[in-house]
């Protein structure tokens, strides 16, 4: 079975742009979750979604966005990107359909973003 | 929210000794706790969990232990070998959270 798949694996974008990652979860799962990896803070949470449906956010200005398509596919944008905003953004998948389970994370290898 | 620490950051083993690695978590709501192993260049693994309702799981020259009343659980490398080399992060969830509240990870670093 296929991996998560996030496109592209490098990106290098200005200051102000806007950027969009992309990320294919393993097939048969529903959920997918985005990361934001940097040396400073570690892995942060930025959202999860379930049947298109965002289920949590974590703590990022509304400039980070995702959305998830009904073959489960996910989007995630980031608008008027600032030098911080560089980073490894990883997807993660599960089946995600157990009220009260937590299924677990399967991650892809990451889109890494350079701002400059 | 939750808060999860882990020690130490950086851990150097011969290879064929025993690395340990524990994390603390905050919320004892939380009831799922994963681990992940991340190579260079690649995404965090999955390598071993533990749910609320069991204290100990292994497989193989791997194990975690939790406890639940302390609010910590641990992870047991045993025989290490080079391969075993990477960051391991250790993390924390509680039901229909639909997140993961991550440590800072542990760099291992195995010794031939």
């Amino acid at each position: 079975k296929a991996g998560v798949t996030q496109t592209p694996r490098y990106l290098i974008k200005t200051r102000g742009q806007q950027v969009t990652l992309s990320c294919s979860p393993i097939s048969g799962h529903r959920s997918v979750s985005w990361y934001q990896q940097t040396p400073g803070q570690g892995l942060q949470f930025l959202f999860e979604y379930f049947s298109e449906t965002q289920r949590n956010k974590g703590n990022f200005p509304g400039r980070f966005s995702g959305r998830q398509f009904s073959n489960s596919r996910s989007e995630m944008n980031v608008s008027t990107l600032e030098l911080g905003d560089s980073a490894l953004y990883l997807c993660a998948s599960s089946l995600g359909d157990r009220s009260g389970y937590n299924s677990p994370l399967h991650f892809g290898n990451g889109t890494r973003l350079t701002v400059t | 929210g939750e808060n999860v620490e882990q020690h130490p950051s950086t851990l150097s083993v011969q290879e064929g000794d025993s690395a340990v690695i524990k994390c603390t978590y905050s919320d004892s709501a939380s009831n799922y706790f994963p681990w992940y192993k991340q190579e260079l260049g690649k995404g965090p693994q999955l390598i071993i969990d533990i749910r609320s309702n069991v204290g100990e799981k292994k497989d193989q020259r791997i194990a975690v232990t939790l406890n639940k009343t302390a609010k910590h659980f641990s992870l047991h490398i045993t025989e290490t070998q080079p391969e075993d080399s990477a960051v391991y992060f250790c993390a924390a969830s509680g039901s229909n959270d639909y997140k993961l509240s991550f440590g800072a990870g542990t760099t291992v670093t195995v010794r031939a």
